[in-house]
């Protein structure tokens, strides 16, 4: 396994559902990463997590809660989510002291809520 | 707030037509600003840093610039393999932020 895996690629989840996407990096990063990525708009930060603590939210719903049990591994649990919430998200890694901190994505979970 | 701004949202070529993407952007001291490909239903894979202006970065057909208001991605004599979406980001403390990419075609 190389580079940054995400599990599942595909979900479809009612909104009752609780779910959760596993996000898992082979590069010996420091920092990693929740994007969203919706239909013609730009990728948007949901959160980051540096040496596994959390130091961004963004003003992300509660519906969406992320945990990093180490460095290496990152989820983000859901749940009650709206159909508006579909997307695909894309996790990330980086070494943070690095010049430029170059961010690393995964392929992505394309996530259906119905 | 940091502005990324991409140009053209979509483009088609001919293969062998030659032509440049933009991103225009705004930051208070940029730390690096960051080209991605992007394949559909895929993520985003890392193609360049810039850090100075004047800097320029190649990768076989792709070509890199920056100024201090903008960056251009060169495509030199494009493949219908270089067909994908093309993200430019900027560095904002430890996240990036993105524009909303150019859609690139390249026909045969």
């Amino acid at each position: 396994e190389t580079g940054v895996t995400q599990t599942p690629r595909h979900l479809v989840m009612g909104m009752t559902n609780k779910k959760s996407l596993k996000c898992e990096q082979h590069l010996g990063h420091n920092a990693m990463y929740w994007y969203k990525q919706s239909a013609k708009k730009p990728l948007e930060l949901m959160f980051v997590y540096n040496f596994k603590e959390q130091t961004e939210n963004n003003s992300v719903p509660s519906r969406f809660s992320p945990e990093c049990p180490n460095s290496s591994h990152l989820f983000l649990h859901l749940h009650t989510l709206q159909p508006e919430d579909s997307a695909l998200y894309l996790c990330a890694s980086s070494q943070v002291g690095d010049r430029g901190n170059t961010i690393y994505f995964g392929e992505g979970s394309w996530l259906t809520v119905v | 707030e940091d502005q990324v701004t991409q140009s053209p949202e979509a483009l088609r070529l001919q293969e062998g037509e030659s032509s440049s993407l933009n991103c225009s952007y705004t930051v208070s001291g940029l730390r690096g600003l960051f080209w991605y490909r992007q394949d559909p239903g895929k993520g985003p894979e890392f193609l360049f840093t810039l850090y100075s202006a004047g800097e320029e970065k190649e990768k076989e057909r792709l070509k890199a610039t920056l100024t201090k208001k903008e960056s251009f991605l060169h495509i030199t004599a494009p493949k219908p393999e270089d067909s994908a979406t093309y993200l430019c980001a900027v560095r904002d403390g430890n996240k990036l932020v993105f524009g909303a990419g150019t859609i690139l075609r390249v026909k045969s």
